[in-house]
């Protein structure tokens, strides 16, 4: 199985901050990511897949990059509606997993 | 739009069963992989089966394979998850999830979420 590892797995950050959420594959996925936003008591949204292909109605202060092991989810300009816990999921293969989610909360 | 809504979650027993529906609407349900995924309590997110392909044929997490079965009906525009032998570590939040092929195929749409808790 592919493991995902996502850093840090807690985040403390102001309004108007930049922050970045790293996922490192156990092996190599290509491309084959996706990162959701989950807020508390609802389910996940999708953010970007493929590593970094927005979907459609997401803020462009969302963007995604990397592939093989290494991506990284950048948020610029943090909102209030950001803060959430994130995960990515590798399509790859399955089992499809997902890391283990990463709490981003307000300083 | 399109909307997936589950049912059939309820409190049950240590190896007792169940079934979950999820209702697809707004799009062609057949044109579309669909799979299933849960969130036990505090926790992270957790694939539990998935249909790969146009024949119907689903894959499962290890942790569910042999007790749980996916299935659906195009005809009602319908998913379901039969799941038998339930543990006390069962109990979670369970997702209806559409997918979409883009290279890869990931996930655009997920349902509200139907919760089965197991405990006697």
């Amino acid at each position: 199985d592919i493991q995902l590892t996502q850093s840090p797995s807690f985040l403390s950050a102001s309004v108007g901050d930049r922050v970045t959420i790293i996922c490192r594959a156990s092996q190599g996925i290509s491309s084959y990511l996706a990162w959701y936003q989950q807020k508390p008591g609802k389910a996940p949204k999708l953010l970007i897949y493929a590593a970094s292909t927005l979907q459609g109605g997401v803020p462009s202060r969302f963007s995604g990059s990397g592939s093989g092991t290494e991506f990284t989810l950048t948020i610029i300009s943090l909102q209030p509606e950001d803060f959430a816990t994130y995960y990515c999921q590798q399509v790859d293969s399955y089992p499809i997993t997902f890391g283990q989610g990463t709490r981003l909360e307000i300083k | 739009e399109v909307q997936l809504v589950e049912s059939g979650g309820a409190l049950i027993q240590p190896g007792g069963s169940l079934r979950l529906s999820c209702a697809a609407s707004g799009y062609t349900f057949s044109s579309y992989a669909m799979m299933w995924v849960r969130q036990a309590p505090g926790k992270g997110l957790e694939w539990v089966s998935g249909i790969i392909d146009r024949s119907g044929s689903a894959v499962y997490a290890d942790s569910v394979k042999g007790r749980f079965t996916m299935s659906g009906d195009n005809s009602k525009g319908t998913l379901y998850l039969q799941m038998n032998s339930l543990r006390v570590e069962d109990t979670a939040v369970y997702y209806c999830v559409k997918r979409f092929c883009s290279g890869g195929c990931y996930t655009d749409v997920w349902g509200k979420g139907t919760t089965v808790t197991v405990s006697s």
